[in-house]
């Protein structure tokens, strides 16, 4: 199975900051990566797609990149609404696998 | 509109079964890639199993593979998950999923409302 690691497990950041969050997959996945964000008592909501992709309807503060083995998601400006969990999926082959989550705090 | 909506959830005991519906609506069923997610409560998300329609083809994550059994009835747009020989470790808010543009190798572009099932004696 491929294994997914996202750094940081939490984040703690004020409105307007810039936050990064990585994902690293344990073996190649082409650009397979796609960016959840989940706020609780809710259902898991597709932000990115295909590594850089922006989902219809997803502000355009977030932004994804990378390749291979190595993926972050970019949000610009944070807004009060984004303090959630983020998850990042690889959609390579399955077992579809998820990262462990990055929990987006208010500093 | 697009709605994913799962039902069949409930308390059952260890080695029991239970089935979960997953009704669709807003879209092509019968093109469309529909996948089963699962979140155990405070933690991650698991990916369960997968059908593609058209050609009926499915697949199971290791751990449920041999108990668990995904099936579909085109004719009533629904997609089922059965559950068999239940385990503490199945316990969980069960999401139905559609694949993003019907592709399987895509991401999850619509989720219903979970439906949650625990086991216990």
């Amino acid at each position: 199975d491929i294994q997914m690691t996202q750094s940081p497990s939490s984040l703690s950041a004020s409105v307007g900051d810039r936050v990064t969050i990585t994902c690293r997959a344990s073996q190649s996945i082409n650009y397979f990566l796609n960016w959840y964000q989940q706020k609780p008592g809710t259902a898991p909501n597709l932000l990115i797609y295909e590594t850089s992709s922006l989902q219809r309807g997803v502000a355009s503060r977030f932004s994804g990149s990378g390749s291979g083995t190595d993926f972050t998601l970019t949000i610009s400006g944070l807004q009060p609404e984004d303090f959630a969990t983020y998850y990042c999926q690889q959609s390579y082959g399955t077992p579809y696998t998820f990262g462990q989550g990055t929990k987006l705090e208010i500093k | 509109e697009m709605q994913l909506v799962e039902s069949g959830g409930g308390l059952v005991q260890p080695g029991r079964s239970l089935r979960l519906s997953c009704v669709a609506s807003g879209f092509t069923f019968e093109d469309s890639v529909i996948h089963w997610v699962r979140q155990a409560p405070g933690k991650g998300l698991e990916w369960v199993s997968g059908i593609r329609w058209n050609i009926g083809s499915m697949d199971y994550a290791a751990s449920v593979k041999g108990r668990f059994t995904i099936s579909r009835d085109n004719a009533k747009n629904s997609l089922y998950l059965q559950m068999n020989s239940l385990r503490d470790e199945d316990a969980a808010l069960y999401y139905c999923v559609k694949a993003l543009r019907d592709n399987w190798a895509a991401g999850f572009d619509y989720w219903g409302q979970g439906t949650l099932v625990t086991v216990s004696s």
